[in-house]
């Protein structure tokens, strides 16, 4: 079975730039969350979807930050303008239905000069 | 809020050596308590879980036991490999909830040969 897929692997803009994440589930998945990893700290969900439906974005700082799933499958994290303490990992992972135990991917690294 | 704390790290242990990384938490009800490791460049891992009080979770070797009694879920190991080398997240998630991870800061293992 295929694992969460995340790219680029990794990002280096300058602050005040754009920047886009990608995340593809393990196929059948359906819920959907991106997480924040700053170094030295735990992640921090930022946005859980449910099929192409946002079930929990009270954490995403929606004046810089949006995501889309819009067919329910993959999705993109966008973050424009990036600020220096945007400076972290971006974790993706997928939930199969009627379990609890998330599946995530490698990640995305950003650095934000 | 709920939460998870863990000891500070690095922890540096020579191959062969017992480990043990503390794991203490704060939730009302009976959470679900979990480990996760995070190898070098890739995403998080679940090694083991514990889904009520007094049980056992266990996997490659590793161990940890629900206490409910001191909230605690310490991760051991009785002889460790320099492949052990890693991150190590504990978390809970909540009974009932939405099976979002409240996780740890994390505890890096260096093993040496």
């Amino acid at each position: 079975e295929a694992g969460v897929a995340q790219s680029p692997r990794y990002k280096i803009i300058e602050k005040r730039q754009s920047v886009a994440f990608w995340c593809n589930p393990i196929s059948g998945h359906a819920t959907l969350y991106w997480y924040q990893q700053i170094l030295g700290q735990g992640p921090k969900l930022l946005i859980q979807f449910q099929n192409n439906g946002v079930v929990d974005d009270s954490q995403l700082p929606k004046d810089r930050f949006s995501a889309e799933r819009l067919k329910g499958v993959d999705s993109t994290l966008k973050i424009q303008p990036a600020k220096l303490e945007d400076s972290a990992v971006y974790l993706c992972a997928s939930l199969p239905a009627y379990q609890e135990t998330q599946y995530f991917g490698p990640g995305t690294r950003l650095l934000v000069l | 809020g709920d939460s998870v704390t863990q000891m500070e790290g690095p922890v540096t242990l020579s191959e062969e050596a017992f480990l043990t990384i503390n794991c203490t938490y704060t939730a009302t009800g009976y959470p679900s308590l979990f480990w996760y490791v995070q190898y070098p460049g890739e995403g998080l891992q679940l090694l083991l879980k514990a889904t009520k009080a007094d049980d056992k979770g266990s996997n490659k070797g590793f161990e940890a036991t629900y206490r409910k009694e001191t909230t605690s879920f310490h991760l051991e190991k009785g002889s460790v490999q320099v492949s052990d080398s890693a991150v190590y997240f504990c978390a809970l998630t909540k009974a009932g909830g939405s099976y979002i991870p409240t996780f740890g800061r994390g505890t890096s293992l260096i093993v040496h040969p």
